[in-house]
């Protein structure tokens, strides 16, 4: 079976554009959740959803934004980008809003020059 | 003070080595315990899961957790060049709250 997916791979953005991030959860998962990772730092909860709803929001402004769809992939929204939105994008998937079942894709990797 | 602290190191043994890693952590409201590994710009792989307080082994890994002194530890025995990694504690109430709190990562080389 296929892990978690994500495209695109990596990104280059300047200061102020968007950027959308796309994520395929495992078959069979309903839960898609996204992180933030910053060099040298441990992944950051940026957004939880569950059956097409959000069941979780951590601490980021409102230019991140998401989505889930009907077959469960999902999509990250990053308007007016910023120089500190540089990091790698994490997708987790998981069969339920459960904390030991989640399971990561490779992300992508955002540079905001 | 952080939800979760992990000394970063680096941290370097030689092969064969027991390794200890360690994480603290101050919300009583966890519940549930990982150990994540993860390699240079790659997502992180769930190595370890335990729920509540316990010992859980597998293989030549073990994952501690001990809530009265809210400390989790994870040992890795007879340690190969190929557990070189980052490797990432994290956390969370559980319930519907899905979200995991992890610590920075603590990097480990093992040399051959």
């Amino acid at each position: 079976d296929a892990g978690v997916t994500q495209s695109p791979t990596h990104l280059i953005k300047t200061r102020g554009q968007q950027v959308t991030l796309r994520c395929s959860p495992i078959s069979g998962h309903k839960s898609v959740s996204w992180y933030q990772q910053v060099l040298g730092q441990g992944p950051q909860f940026i957004f939880q959803y569950y059956e097409k709803e959000e069941r979780g929001r951590g601490n980021f402004p409102d230019r991140f934004s998401a989505r889930q769809f009907p077959n469960y992939s999902s999509e990250l929204n990053v308007n007016a980008l910023l120089l500190g939105d540089s990091a790698l994008y994490l997708c987790a998937s998981s069969p339920v809003v459960r904390a030991d079942t989640q399971y990561f894709g490779p992300g992508t990797r955002l540079t905001v020059l | 003070q952080k939800e979760v602290e992990q000394d970063p190191g680096p941290l370097s043994v030689p092969e064969g080595a027991i390794v200890s890693l360690n994480c603290t952590y101050s919300n009583s409201a966890f519940q549930y315990f990982m150990w994540y590994r993860q390699y240079s710009r790659k997502g992180p792989e769930l190595l370890m899961y335990t729920y509540s307080s316990g010992n859980k082994e597998d293989g030549r890994f073990t994952a501690q957790v001990d809530k009265s002194s809210k400390y989790i530890s994870l040992f890795i025995r007879d340690s190969q060049p190929s557990d070189s990694a980052t490797y990432l504690c994290a956390m969370s109430a559980g319930g519907s709250q899905g979200n995991l709190i992890f610590g920075k990562g603590t990097k480990l080389s093992v040399k051959p």
